[in-house]
């Protein structure tokens, strides 16, 4: 597509409840990224993928946090039994990726996630 | 472990003034820095990088930003701000992998 779009842009979940969140990267991207950014803060990484692979899980914040990219595009971010503290603007970026030389991240609008 | 400080969290200028946004980071080898810009509803835009030469570098939208390496700061200057500058600003430092850590950010906020 023409950029990084992200499905829902707003998500209100009861405590407790399992949420997934979409991202749709620039077509020609090799690599996406997702990150989480709390209220007043800069976003945090929380894993990438390159392709199907995923190199680095290292940010996500626990075991309930889980990522995929079956077939190297679209990725969801899946998080179980959703906590009052994972409330958050979750973004996703992709990039051209396929080496190791600086490609651009192009960041999506994001998914606002409130858990009440 | 790599860190960013942005001490502003907002800015209050004057259309038309010059605008400073500061910036210190900690890592430990050379870095890579970046600004991006983040408006109302849209994602983040990268706005420059730095990653070695010219310690001075022009971006988009009239930006430009100073790698000061004896201050571990990387602030970013614009000569004339205008009203549609109104934005949340982020910097970042990377290193090989050039996945960003980002400051908590600065809310520009430009009076007419």
């Amino acid at each position: 597509g023409a950029g990084v779009s992200q499905s829902p842009r707003y998500k209100v979940t009861k405590r407790g409840q399992d949420v997934t969140l979409r991202c749709d990267p620039i077509s020609s991207h090799a690599t996406l990224y997702w990150y989480q950014q709390a209220l007043g803060q800069g976003p945090e990484f929380l894993t990438y993928f390159n392709y199907e692979a995923q190199p680095d899980k290292s940010g996500l914040p626990s075991d309930r946090f889980s990522a995929e990219r079956p077939e190297g595009s679209i990725s969801t971010l899946t998080i179980q039994r959703t906590e009052q503290r994972d409330s958050a603007m979750y973004r996703c970026a992709s990039s051209l990726g396929g080496n190791r030389n600086y490609n651009e991240q192009f960041f999506g609008p994001g998914t606002r996630l409130t858990v009440l | 472990a790599q860190s960013v400080t942005q001490p502003d969290i907002h800015i209050t200028v004057s259309e038309g003034a010059s605008l400073e946004l500061r910036c210190n980071y900690s890592y430990g080898a050379t870095p890579y820095l970046f600004w991006y810009v983040q408006s109302p509803g849209q994602g983040l835009q990268l706005l420059l990088k730095y990653f070695s030469g010219d310690t001075l570098v022009q971006g988009i939208k009239g930006f430009e930003a100073e790698f000061k390496r004896s201050q571990s700061s990387f602030n970013l200057r614009k000569p004339s701000v205008h009203w549609s500058d109104a934005a949340e600003y982020f910097c970042a430092v990377g290193g090989g992998s050039y996945i960003p850590t980002f400051g908590r950010g600065t809310s520009l906020i430009v009076h007419p």
